[in-house]
């Protein structure tokens, strides 16, 4: 079975724009959550959706979106991109949510100049 | 909302010998403590967990205990190698639908 992947892997952008990031979950997997990783940080969660609906959400400023498709791939994406965005975003998928397994994606290296 | 502690943040070990982490939680209603390893360059890999309704969990080198009284949980990597050497991550859940909330991270470090 295919693992979680990530596109792009690595992405460079200016301060101000925007960047859309995609995640295709495992077969089957229906929930897939969205985590930013930070030196600083560490691993912090920004949103879940399950079934195109989304659950839940950390406390990241508006500017982070994401949406879920039918087929259970999911997109985030980061407005006016500021400096402090640079990071390691995670994508994990999971049969059911956060309370059962849930396996990484290798990421999307974000930096922003 | 949910706090998790992780200790210690750095440890190196001797190949062979046993490595523990410790991690601590906030909230009782948490049910689902998964424990990742996390190698450079990778997004971090699910090693093994357990929920609340056990004490503990056994797989092969690797075990995980769970104190709900204490509120912590701990990981034991017996007769590690080197290839055990990389950032472990434990964390915490009260729900399916809810969050996921991590530790800061332990630098395992394996020498020879």
């Amino acid at each position: 079975k295919a693992g979680v992947t990530q596109t792009p892997r690595y992405l460079i952008k200016t301060r101000g724009q925007q960047v859309t990031l995609s995640c295709s979950p495992i077969s089957g997997h229906r929930s897939v959550s969205w985590y930013q990783q930070t030196p600083g940080q560490g691993l912090q969660f920004l949103f879940e959706y399950f079934s195109e609906t989304q659950r839940n959400k950390g406390n990241f400023p508006g500017r982070f979106s994401g949406r879920q498709f039918s087929n259970s791939r999911s997109e985030m994406n980061v407005s006016t991109l500021e400096l402090g965005d640079s990071a390691l975003y995670l994508c994990a998928s999971s049969l059911a949510g956060p309370g059962y397994e849930q396996y990484f994606g290798p990421g999307t290296r974000l930096t922003v100049t | 909302g949910e706090n998790v502690e992780q200790h210690p943040s750095t440890l190196s070990v001797q190949e062979g010998d046993s490595a523990v982490i410790k991690c601590t939680y906030s909230d009782s209603a948490s049910n689902y403590f998964p424990w990742y390893k996390q190698e450079l360059g990778k997004g971090p890999q699910l090693i093994i967990d357990i929920r609340s309704n056990v004490g503990e969990k056994k797989d092969q080198r690797i075990a995980v205990t769970l104190n709900k009284t204490a509120k912590h949980f701990s990981l034991h990597i017996t007769e590690t190698q080197p290839e055990d050497s990389a950032v472990y991550f434990c964390a915490a859940c009260p729900g399916t639908a809810s969050k996921l909330t991590f530790g800061t991270g332990t630098r395992l470090q394996v020498t020879l």
